[in-house]
């Protein structure tokens, strides 16, 4: 079935540091979508990408998509604490409706 | 935006008892939902989708006769955990799209299954 690679696994950043976040799969995708999670929350949608090459900017987040539509990040601007949690990125399976999440990067932020 | 509601947030049962969570969407329709769980610092696995009116399909691995899935109305979906396990214990959330395109999931609050 079709999966979606997120890299990477965990990452710690200094308050102020950028921060980012990729995802790749092997076959193209249709579109492309990226969620944040709490600790102890659920995810919440941040955005979702269609267009090829598409670049998509919220405050300091930057999520691109690629121009093959197999891969995409999220870029996070001079990190604050309140950005810590989990981001994962969600792909549609091939010709189906089932939503298919990357494993996950888990953002640490040090004030 | 869309609201999921799940109940309840939190619950810990006694081995070989069943337990129901519920998933309703507050204000849209929702003719599949979806169950995942979430081991610890991990990513979430979908177990299975939700069909309103009809039997839930599974994903591999999952048992269907340990996780009942019950869609009985446009808005609400039940998940019943049979003859749980300490193993079963998990975050187990539930999802919803208002659109038939893949368009923003809505989640629930998501259920602490804790099984002693």
């Amino acid at each position: 079935g079709q999966q979606v690679m997120q890299i990477p696994q965990y990452q710690h950043v200094q308050e102020g540091e950028d921060f980012t976040t990729y995802c790749n799969s092997s076959t193209t995708l249709s579109n492309i979508q990226w969620y944040k999670q709490r600790p102890g929350g659920h995810p919440v949608f941040l955005i979702q990408l269609v267009k090829s090459g598409e670049v998509k900017k919220q405050k300091r987040l930057t999520f691109q998509f690629g121009e093959a539509k197999k891969n995409s990040s999220l870029h996070i601007t001079a990190t604050q604490t309140t950005d810590v949690g989990t981001y994962f990125c969600a792909a549609r399976n091939t010709g189906g409706f089932k939503t298919i999440f990357g494993a996950g990067t888990r953002l640490f932020v040090k004030a | 935006g869309a609201v999921v509601s799940q109940h309840p947030s939190r619950v810990i049962c006694k081995s070989g008892t069943s337990v129901k969570i519920e998933c309703r969407s507050l204000d849209f329709q929702a003719t599949t939902m979806f169950w995942y769980r979430q081991f610890p610092k991990q990513s979430l696995m979908l177990m299975a989708t939700s069909n309103e009116g009809s039997k839930a399909t599974y994903e591999q691995g999952v048992e269907k006769d340990k996780f009942l899935i019950n869609h009985a109305s446009l808005t609400l979906s039940t998940l019943t955990v049979t003859s749980a396990h300490p193993e079963d214990s998990s975050f187990y959330i539930c999802s919803a799209e208002p659109g038939r395109d893949f368009s923003e999931a809505f989640f629930g609050q998501g259920t602490r299954l804790t099984v002693v």
